[in-house]
């Protein structure tokens, strides 16, 4: 099992673009969500999904987008790129809420410029 | 609504010294608790859980931690640092009818020689 795997690892964007962060995940876990890290600030969640076609906004949802066609993959795309959004952003899974502990990818560690 | 407090952003032991890290949690249902540890440039790896069962939790690498419902904490602990344990530390919290992990700020732990 690769576990959870995140796509790309750095990237730098110029403001206003946009850009879609992939999220996979080999483990037929049906909880996926997207956290951001910012020191100081531990990890808020973004976006979450409790299975396919479900997806449900989280403490800071402003600027992202997500969908959840599979099982297997969360992508989380930001519409327009903005400084604010500069950050490290965890994607996360886990078995169901009786096994809910969060297996987290290594990270993609973003520059808005 | 759940939250976590971890007190002390940064804590320093020597090496061979007790590491207790402090969380305080608040929610109005029993919890799932969780201890995460975080190594530079790295993903979140689960040290230990508490899911209601035992409330002397021990995890991987020595650490464990105690829920004590009446104080409302989750304080993790291990007997004698090693300098392998350098990292920094997150405690979360998921109410029993939510998924949804809440995380606290994180406590950076140095070990010195």
């Amino acid at each position: 099992n690769a576990g959870v795997t995140q796509t790309p690892k750095f990237q730098v964007l110029k403001t206003g673009q946009s850009m879609t962060l992939q999220c996979a995940q080999d483990m037929n876990h049906e909880y996926m969500s997207w956290y951001r890290q910012d020191p100081g600030m531990g990890l808020r969640l973004i976006h979450y999904s409790v299975g396919a076609g479900i997806t449900d906004q989280g403490e800071v949802p402003n600027g992202y987008n997500v969908s959840r066609s599979t099982t297997e993959d969360f992508p989380l795309r930001l519409l327009s790129a903005a400084p604010s959004q500069t950050s490290v952003y965890f994607c996360a899974s886990s078995y169901s809420k009786a096994r809910r502990e969060a297996f987290f990818g290594q990270g993609t560690r973003l520059t808005v410029v | 609504a759940q939250s976590v407090t971890q007190l002390g952003s940064h804590v320093s032991v020597s090496e061979g010294a007790l590491v207790l890290l402090r969380c305080n949690y608040s929610s109005s249902v029993p919890p799932y608790l969780f201890w995460y540890v975080q190594y530079p440039n790295q993903g979140l790896q689960l040290l230990l859980k508490y899911t209601s069962a035992a409330t002397l939790v021990k995890g991987i690498n020595g650490f464990e931690a105690e829920f004590k419902k009446s104080e409302t904490s989750f304080h993790l602990t291990k007997p004698s640092a090693h300098m392998s344990d350098a990292a920094e530390y997150f405690c979360a919290v998921s109410a029993q009818g939510a998924q949804k992990l809440v995380f606290g700020q994180g406590t950076r732990l140095t070990i010195n020689p």
